[in-house]
């Protein structure tokens, strides 16, 4: 089955900074990697998403790019702002109905103000 | 995207009872899923709920411990039977939107004590 490893586990960055976070995937059949940002106290919000056939995509402050050779794929915020605090997840899937998401372990962003 | 409601948000149970978590979406969704998040870790899928057949449980879950119903397109259950405090998590239903896209509920707290 899938494997997900996402790195750091947690990063501190003062507002205004970037933040970068990894993620390395095992199952080469993977073809969606969604990104999820969790509040404390709420449920995991999808933030961008990127499928195999692409290896960039930007949302304002929020890009995703993706490595399908190396099988990895990172999340890129730029001009962080403290309200970016958050539990960070990736997450890949080999997409198609019913194929689930197999998660990272997560990464705890502070952004110091 | 679906909005998905989570009842109850969070809750305090004495060990050995059991709790039952109802996931509502506004839309009609063929899959529905059922996630635990142990205290500061990530996301572990428990089960797979299609509506008319029974759920499909992920090893290490079993349906006398967590026994989930889908009696329709728009709700599902998860019960967590005979509670003891390793049970202590946040619950999480998530609806699959538009192959492969993933939503999530706002997730049930649940102490064990």
């Amino acid at each position: 089955g899938e494997n997900v490893e996402q790195h750091p586990s947690t990063l501190s960055v003062q507002e205004g900074d970037s933040a970068v976070i990894k993620c390395t995937y095992s199952d080469s059949a993977s073809n969606y990697f969604p990104w999820y940002k969790q509040e404390l106290g709420k449920g995991p919000q999808l933030i961008i998403d990127i499928r195999s056939n692409v290896g960039e995509k930007k949302d304002q402050r929020i890009a995703v790019t993706l490595n399908k050779t190396a099988k990895h794929f990172s999340l890129h915020i730029t001009e962080t702002q403290p309200e970016d605090s958050a539990v960070y997840f990736c997450a890949a899937t080999p997409g198609g109905a019913g194929n689930m998401l197999t998660f990272g372990g997560g990464t705890r962003l502070m952004v110091k103000p | 995207s679906a909005v998905i409601s989570q009842k109850p948000s969070r809750d305090i149970c004495q060990r050995g009872t059991s709790l039952t978590i109802q996931c509502q979406v506004d839309s009609q969704v063929t899959m529905m899923f059922w996630y635990r998040q142990q205290p500061g870790q990530s996301l572990t899928l428990i089960a797979t709920a299609n509506q008319g057949s029974e759920a499909t449980y992920e090893s290490g879950f079993v349906i006398d411990k967590f026994p989930i119903s889908r009696p329709n397109l728009t709700f599902s259950t998860l019960t967590v039977s005979n509670m003891s405090p390793e049970d202590s998590s946040i619950y999480l239903c998530s609806v699959e939107w538009g192959l492969p896209e993933a939503f999530f509920g706002q997730g049930t707290r649940l102490t064990v004590v």
